[in-house]
């Protein structure tokens, strides 16, 4: 499974735009680059899944490069709601169904 | 509709003792995944069912963890002769099969406590 680097913390303020960048040098031809929110005492919640390119959701969007080997979440004009953890996993659509995670990215969005 | 659900939200156990932890997944969900989250650090699968058989038990760190789901909905993670390093939050998840996104669906977790 590809290795994923993603910073462990980041702060802004709300109404900003937020960019959390994971790297992911070893990806796979068949992997898909997948981010799920964490809140405190809760289990994660699916956010975003791409291949490449861009996707765009209600909750956010992701760019991946042409080469894959990083991929960016963008928040829009987050609030205070956004804190969490967000994590980057990189791994095949199907065949093995366990989902590796790393150990995120503690966004805290201040007032 | 209801999500998943898990039984207890706490427990707090002393070492040695035999503990049982409930997932009732979402309705209509044929896959079911137990992950282990220790503090300040992502969850950690442990084993996958698909239906009423466990599909890949990989992730079970030692045969004191065991978990079934004999009639394919509500699954039970065992464990024997707990040990401190046990005290986590046990996270259950669901997710239809087949399935197009690695979309999985948590519940809030049970979190032990081993003393």
């Amino acid at each position: 499974l590809a290795k994923t680097t993603q910073p462990i913390s980041m702060d802004s303020y709300e109404g900003q735009e937020v960019n959390i960048t994971c790297s992911h040098n070893n990806i796979a031809t068949n992997d898909y680059i997948t981010w799920y929110q964490q809140f405190p005492s809760q289990g994660p919640r699916f956010i975003i899944q791409g291949y490449k390119t861009k996707v765009t959701n209600e909750v956010a969007s992701l760019f991946i490069p042409a080469d894959r080997k990083s991929s960016t979440l963008s928040l829009p004009r987050v609030s205070l709601s956004d804190t969490a953890v967000y994590y980057c996993l990189v791994g095949p659509d199907t065949g093995r169904r366990a989902l590796t995670f790393g150990s995120g990215t503690r966004l805290q969005v201040q007032p | 509709g209801a999500g998943v659900s898990q039984t207890p939200s706490n427990k707090v156990t002393e070492k040695g003792k035999y503990v049982e932890l409930r997932c009732d997944p979402i309705s209509g969900h044929t896959a079911l995944y137990w992950y282990r989250q220790s503090l300040g650090q992502g969850p950690e699968f442990l084993i996958y069912f698909q239906g009423t058989g466990a599909a890949d038990d990989s992730g079970l760190p030692n045969d004191r963890f065991f978990a079934v789901r004999p009639e394919g909905s509500v699954s039970t993670l065992k464990i024997q002769r707990t040990e401190r390093g046990d005290s986590a939050v046990y996270l259950c998840a669901s997710s239809l099969n087949p399935q197009t996104y690695n979309e999985q669906f948590f519940g809030p977790g049970t979190r032990l406590t081993v003393l």
